[in-house]
């Protein structure tokens, strides 16, 4: 049984460009979550995805924004990108919207 | 909104010794996950813990919602349980959202 994955591992963006990252959930759940971790932060709940609507969210602008599919994977895009968006983006997948979470292996993004 | 708060945000303890790092929470919660994260970033599901004790090996956990606290206990510490564990709550403010703690950074020396 696959845990959860993402996809790409590592990516390098320029400052304005946009940019999409993937998370396929654990095999029986319904529900993402989308996390940013800045280096030496706590991970920062940026929104969960469950029946293919975005049901809560966190403290982001709207240049970040998601989507869900009928197989249950999900889209994290950001818009514009940041010096500051440079973080770790973790993906968690849980068997409802207050289930367990387990997480993937995250994708690096540096923005130049 | 909720405060997590985590401690101590760093420990250093020798092969062997025990440990015990704590969790507030400064309202009430649905849930509660302990993580250990990895030097690579990779977030380890410890216990999911909402109330109540549990044990896994040389860990255990107890939650008690009512006085918004929990406590991870680290027994006889490896070396491999260094890196930094993190506290999360769930709560549901109409949709339903995680909080995380800062973290403990935990270096265990040989």
């Amino acid at each position: 049984d696959a845990g959860v994955t993402q996809s790409p591992t590592h990516l390098i963006k320029t400052r304005g460009q946009q940019v999409t990252l993937r998370c396929s959930p654990k095999s029986g759940h319904d529900t993402v979550s989308w996390y940013q971790q800045a280096l030496g932060q706590g991970p920062q709940f940026i929104f969960q995805y469950y029946e293919e609507e975005e049901r809560q969210r966190g403290n982001f602008p709207d240049r970040f924004s998601g989507h869900q599919f009928p197989n249950y994977s999900s889209e994290l895009n950001v818009n514009a990108l940041l010096l500051g968006d440079s973080a770790l983006y973790l993906c968690a997948s849980s068997p409802g919207q207050i289930g367990e979470q387990f997480f993937g292996p995250g994708t690096r993004l540096t923005v130049l | 909104g909720i405060q997590v708060e985590q401690s101590p945000p760093d420990l250093i303890l020798q092969e062997g010794a025990n440990s015990t790092l704590r969790c507030n929470f400064s309202d009430s919660v649905n849930n509660l996950q302990w993580f250990h994260q990895n030097p690579w970033g990779q977030l380890i599901n410890l216990f999911y813990i909402p109330s109540g004790t549990k044990q896994n090996g040389r860990l255990s956990a107890t939650t008690v919602a009512t006085e918004r606290y929990s406590l991870l206990y680290i027994s006889s510490s490896q070396t491999t349980d260094s890196g930094v564990y993190f506290c999360a709550v769930g709560l549901n403010t109409g949709g339903f959202k995680t909080i995380f703690g800062a973290g403990t950074r935990l270096f265990v020396k040989a």
